[in-house]
């Protein structure tokens, strides 16, 4: 069965230091990738995704990930944090599905800039 | 071009109403698809439809029900609406499939 594991549902760090968000997936098939993030009363923004090309994926605001197919990981990272940064992170893995494709969210991971 | 838009934004309902959200995709794209986002469950995917067909399904009670018309835009409507149903309901649209694009959301309470 299709999932997604986000390992911590909170990560704290200072502004200017590195941010590391875990995800592992499990997926029957070559999944699609995503991570997206979801600031306060928004929708979801997309950050970056990884679809069977290149296993390091540079998203928007710095982000990126890396995709470990022996460790069945998309780990989600940034050199330097911003206050903007602050704000919900979601991993998410897409497989087909009938005709489409069925999207799995993980439960999310919060991020905390501290000034 | 213009994003998925969602209207309307914000609703308050009484248990036992119904309540119809409405979904605008970006243009061209044909897959609408709608996931409710709460507190204690995260997010949770309802439906989605495809050139005015349901594609896919979650594992929602018949109270939740959609469509989607020729211009591809959507509405989903809740029947006999419970306080358990407040919550933030997100459309994404997408063309591909290969990546799914958010609205800003309807924030549905039920009194």
């Amino acid at each position: 069965a299709q999932s997604v594991t986000q390992l911590d549902s909170h990560v704290s760090v200072s502004e200017g230091t590195p941010v590391l968000l875990r995800c592992n997936y499990s997926s029957s098939y070559s999944p699609s990738l995503f991570w997206y993030v979801q600031h306060p009363n928004k929708g979801l923004q997309l950050l970056l995704k990884y679809t069977s090309a290149a296993t390091l994926v540079k998203g928007i605001n710095g982000f990126e990930a890396e995709f470990k197919k022996s460790e069945t990981s998309f780990h989600l990272t940034k050199p330097s944090a911003h206050m903007s940064d602050a704000a919900e992170y979601f991993c998410v893995v897409s497989d087909p599905k009938g005709t489409g494709n069925q999207f799995y969210f993980g439960t999310g991971t919060s991020l905390t800039v501290i000034p | 071009k213009a994003g998925v838009t969602q209207t309307p934004r914000y609703l308050i309902k009484t248990r036992g109403q119904q309540v119809t959200l409405s979904c605008s995709p970006i243009s061209g794209h044909r897959s609408v698809s709608w996931y409710q986002q709460t507190p204690g469950q995260g997010l949770q995917f309802l439906f989605e439809y495809f050139s005015e067909t349901q594609r896919n399904k979650g594992n929602f009670p018949g109270r939740f029900s959609g469509r989607q018309f020729s211009n591809s835009r959507s509405e989903m409507n809740v029947s006999t609406l419970e306080l358990g149903d407040s919550a933030l309901y997100l459309c994404a649209s997408s063309f591909t499939s290969a990546e799914q694009y958010f609205g800003p959301g309807t924030r549905l309470t039920v009194t």
